[in-house]
């Protein structure tokens, strides 16, 4: 059974500092692998998605990056704003066949002081 | 860009009674869409994938007597609580797909049982 985890669970940083956020998975056997934001109270907003055969993507100060053999990736957010306040999902959608299916990690919660 | 809205935002319910929720596409038609529920500090679960038509195919642990849901038309899905109790108590949110490589979500609905 897949399972998601991410670290650390909470973040905080001053502004302007470069950040990482984790995320592994245990079974390497994944359709592709996305990145979310949420703020309080509401839904989610996609990030980047990353496609199994794919190493990285970029957008903007965003760069996920995926190793799935290790069944690890990474957001790498530059320069960070107070406004990157919030809690990054990581899912992986799982299998070789393109079902949909997002099985989520529990998250991590940055907060960026200015 | 693809917008997903959630009926009602917030719903305050007695014991037992049933509640409907709502989740329309509003600018393109979603072959799929799927339910989640997301207790306090916790990731979101996939409760049930719905495809216009057909019936909804629960995740495990679901009960499908209890959450009722009906994909009636290419830009609605409907989640209904029955005999909602305390325990039932969460964040839900739904989410559209075009082709399930994307998924659009809403910005959710909390419901609370008193």
């Amino acid at each position: 059974k897949q399972e998601v985890t991410q670290i650390p669970a909470a973040l905080s940083v001053p502004e302007g500092e470069n950040l990482v956020l984790n995320c592994s998975f245990t079974d390497s056997a994944i359709y592709n692998l996305q990145w979310f934001r949420q703020d309080p109270g509401k839904g989610l907003t996609s990030l980047l998605l990353i496609q199994s055969s794919q190493r990285e993507q970029t957008s903007g100060r965003l760069n996920a990056s995926l190793d799935k053999s290790s069944g690890r990736s990474t957001l790498y957010i530059a320069a960070s704003q107070p406004g990157d306040s919030a809690t990054y999902l990581c899912a992986v959608q799982d299998g070789s066949s393109n079902t949909g299916k997002l099985i989520f990690g529990q998250g991590t919660t940055l907060q960026v002081k200015p | 860009g693809a917008v997903v809205s959630q009926h009602p935002s917030r719903v305050i319910c007695k014991s037992g009674t049933s509640v409907k929720i709502e989740c329309r596409s509003l600018d393109f038609q979603a072959t799929t869409m799927f339910w989640y529920r997301q207790f306090p500090k916790q990731s979101l679960m996939l409760m049930a994938t719905s495809n216009e038509g057909s019936k909804a195919t629960y995740e495990q642990g679901v009960e499908k007597d209890k959450f009722l849901i009906n994909h009636a038309s290419l830009t609605l899905s409907t989640l209904t609580v029955t005999s909602a109790h305390p325990e039932d108590s969460s964040f839900y949110i739904c989410s559209a797909s075009k082709n399930t490589d994307t998924q659009y979500f809403g910005p959710g609905t909390r419901l609370t049982v008193l």
